[in-house]
This record gives C-alpha cells, sequence and structure tokens, in this order.
C-alpha cells in the first residue's frame, strides 16, 4: 500500500521567508504527485500536479515542488512567503494509472507572520 | 460553474444511529470520490464512484456504503455509527476515470456522532 510522509506537522515563518515542506512517499511503481491546500475556511485545492516530464513543476501563487524519484521525494517550495500563504497543505499521491483513490499525508500547518 | 455541493454541512447524531451524505459534483463531472477527515488521521479514501459503479474502495468496515445515481449525484451512508465516525466527510468529483488526481473538493459535511 502506498503511504506519504509529511515531515513538519507545523511550521511558523515569517513574511518574504523561504519556504521548504517536504513530502516523501513509498510506492515502488509510476505515480501521479500532487500538493493540495486548504485556506482557512476553504475547501481543498489543487495546488500542482507531477505526471511526467520536467521533475520541476510550477503552480500557483509562485509555489513550485521538486520530484526526486531516487528520494521518493517531491517537496514543495516558495520563495519568498506571504501572510496570505497561511493554511494547511497536503501532499497526495496516486499509482500512475489512477486506479486507486489518492493517498493524502497528515498535512503541514503553516503560519506566516506579519 | 458552480462548485461541488454537499449537504448537510453540519450534522449531529448519536451511537448506533445512521446517516446519509449528499453529493452534487460539477456539472460535466461523472466521477465522484469520498474521503474521511480526521485530525489522527488526517484524510482518509473512503471509495469512487463512476456510472453509477463503484471502482474503487478504501479500507473501512461495511458499514460505510456509497452509491451513485445516473445524473452523477452521489451519497453515502454509514450506519450503527460509532464515536469514531465523528469526521468531516469531503466529496470530490472529476471529469471521469482514470483518477489522475485532480480532484475538486466540496467544503465537507461534518458529522459529530455523541
Amino acid at each position: 500500500a502506498q503511504s506519504v510522509s509529511q515531515h513538519n506537522h507545523h511550521v511558523i515563518l515569517s513574511e518574504a521567508a523561504s519556504l521548504e515542506l517536504g513530502c516523501n512517499y513509498s510506492y515502488g511503481g509510476t505515480v501521479n504527485l500532487f500538493w493540495y491546500v486548504q485556506y482557512p475556511g476553504q475547501h481543498l485545492q489543487l495546488l500542482l500536479k507531477y505526471f511526467s516530464g520536467d521533475p520541476l513543476v510550477k503552480g500557483i501563487k509562485g509555489f513550485e515542488a521538486e520530484f526526486i524519484k531516487s528520494k521518493f521525494s517531491f517537496n514543495l517550495r516558495k520563495p519568498s512567503v506571504q501572510w496570505s500563504d497561511t493554511a494547511e497543505y497536503f501532499c497526495a499521491v496516486n499509482d500512475g494509472g489512477g486506479a486507486d483513490g489518492l493517498t493524502f499525508g497528515k498535512g503541514t500547518h503553516l503560519i506566516i507572520q506579519p | 460553474k458552480a462548485g461541488v455541493t454537499q449537504t448537510p454541512r453540519y450534522l449531529i447524531k448519536t451511537r448506533g444511529q445512521q446517516v446519509t451524505l449528499s453529493c452534487s459534483p460539477i456539472s460535466g463531472h461523472r466521477s465522484v470520490s469520498w474521503y474521511q477527515q480526521t485530525p489522527g488521521q488526517g484524510l482518509q479514501f473512503l471509495f469512487e464512484y463512476f456510472s453509477e459503479t463503484q471502482r474503487n474502495k478504501g479500507n473501512f468496515p461495511g458499514r460505510f456504503s456509497g452509491r451513485q445515481f445516473s445524473n452523477s449525484r452521489s451519497e453515502m451512508n454509514v450506519s450503527t455509527l460509532e464515536l469514531g465516525d465523528s469526521a468531516l466527510y469531503l466529496c470530490a468529483s472529476f471529469v471521469g476515470p482514470p483518477n489522475t488526481g485532480e480532484l475538486f473538493f466540496g467544503e465537507g459535511s461534518r458529522l459529530t456522532v455523541l
């Protein structure tokens, strides 16, 4: 079975700081990788995705993530965070054939201090 | 374009009762999946439906069931409620299989079991 680990459950940063949220998955086959974000009071929404090709993917709001196959990692990055980035961030994976539902990590609660 | 609509948004039940939750997908989306979100376990996949057929099922007991109607609307049912069933139940829709993971989530139905 697949599993997803997010290393940091709570992260507090100041505005303009750089962000990196770790995500590792366990699955030996082809995978699709995702980061979802849940802003306070809002529903989960897709931040970015990786299916194949360039391992560096760019998403909305200046976020990017790098897929490193050898490390089974898909870390999320943003060079300069804003107060509005305060949210819960979830890494997720499903197998490349799309046969299963998404397996989510337990989330990272990010707080940006003005 | 209207998003995924879930009803009811909040409900309180007692142990032993049953509950039915409803989900209306985005227009044109033919697949619906359900997730349970709790503080301890995070987001866990319940099941996925396409064309009124269950395609995938997560690791939940048989008390959890669902169905999909010809208009793609979906319901999930939990029978013989237990305290541990208290959770946010999320519905997500997507165009159709395979599940590429680009899900559009509703705001959820928050169930409290007393």
